[in-house]
């Protein structure tokens, strides 16, 4: 199975100012068709997660301009421009270039 | 709008069986894999397994935690999703997800607990 391991587990970042989270997995995500496999889910408080990136950079509808992912191979990045307050919440980085599925820790973003 | 709509949760008995069901609308249900995913509470998310369509031979993967105990199948005529749990474990207690394809929409989850 794939690991993937995410830091910093716990994010308190001021409004306003950026937040970077960062996945690591244990093998590459390219797959041989090209693409890289790699999602970043958020779950906000008492919701189900929500998708927010998939093939390590393209947002998925509706998903603000403030979110961007960034990465290859086994490195990856998620970047919050300038944070709000409705994005406090818990950041999963996912892999979905085999099965099993397999998710980072989790990284919980809060408020200063 | 996509909707997908979980149903089935509740208090399972360990050994006992549970069959949580995935209703979906707002898109065509047969063209994509549907997964489940579950989140045990306080905990993180694990995936748990996924039918393929009928493209794609409509066959499934399974979690080695769960592999043997559960069955999921699908209903592509009435856009539904099963996810059959048998052998409970206390384990097994979460909230499960049903999926549109890798992770693109989410249930609102149903709770299962397994407990006597």
């Amino acid at each position: 199975d794939i690991v993937m391991t995410q830091t910093p587990l716990s994010s308190p970042v001021t409004l306003g100012q950026p937040a970077s989270i960062s996945c690591r997995s244990s093998q590459s995500l390219l797959h041989s068709d090209g693409n890289t496999y790699l999602t970043w889910l958020q779950q906000r408080p008492g919701q189900p997660p929500r998708l927010l990136i998939y093939k390590v950079s393209t947002r998925f509808s509706g998903v603000p301009d403030r979110f961007s992912g960034s990465g290859a191979g086994t490195d990856f990045t998620l970047k919050i421009s300038r944070v709000e307050a409705e994005d406090v919440g818990i950041y999963y980085c996912m892999q979905v270039k085999q099965f099993p599925y397999t998710f980072g820790q989790g990284t919980k973003l809060e408020i200063k | 709008e996509v909707q997908l709509v979980e149903s089935g949760g509740g208090l399972g008995q360990p050994g006992r069986s549970l069959r949580l069901s995935c209703t979906a609308s707002g898109f065509i249900f047969g063209d994509f894999y549907m997964n489940w995913f579950r989140q045990p509470p306080g905990k993180g998310l694990e995936w748990v397994g996924v039918i393929r369509s009928k493209a794609y031979g409509g066959t499934t993967e399974y979690a080695a935690s769960v592999k043997g105990r559960i069955t999921i199948s699908r209903d592509d005529s009435e856009s539904i999703a099963h996810l059959q749990m048998n052998s409970l474990r206390s384990e097994d207690t979460a909230v499960y997800y049903c999926v549109r394809g890798p992770a693109m929409s989410w249930g609102q989850g149903t709770l299962v607990t397994v407990s006597s």
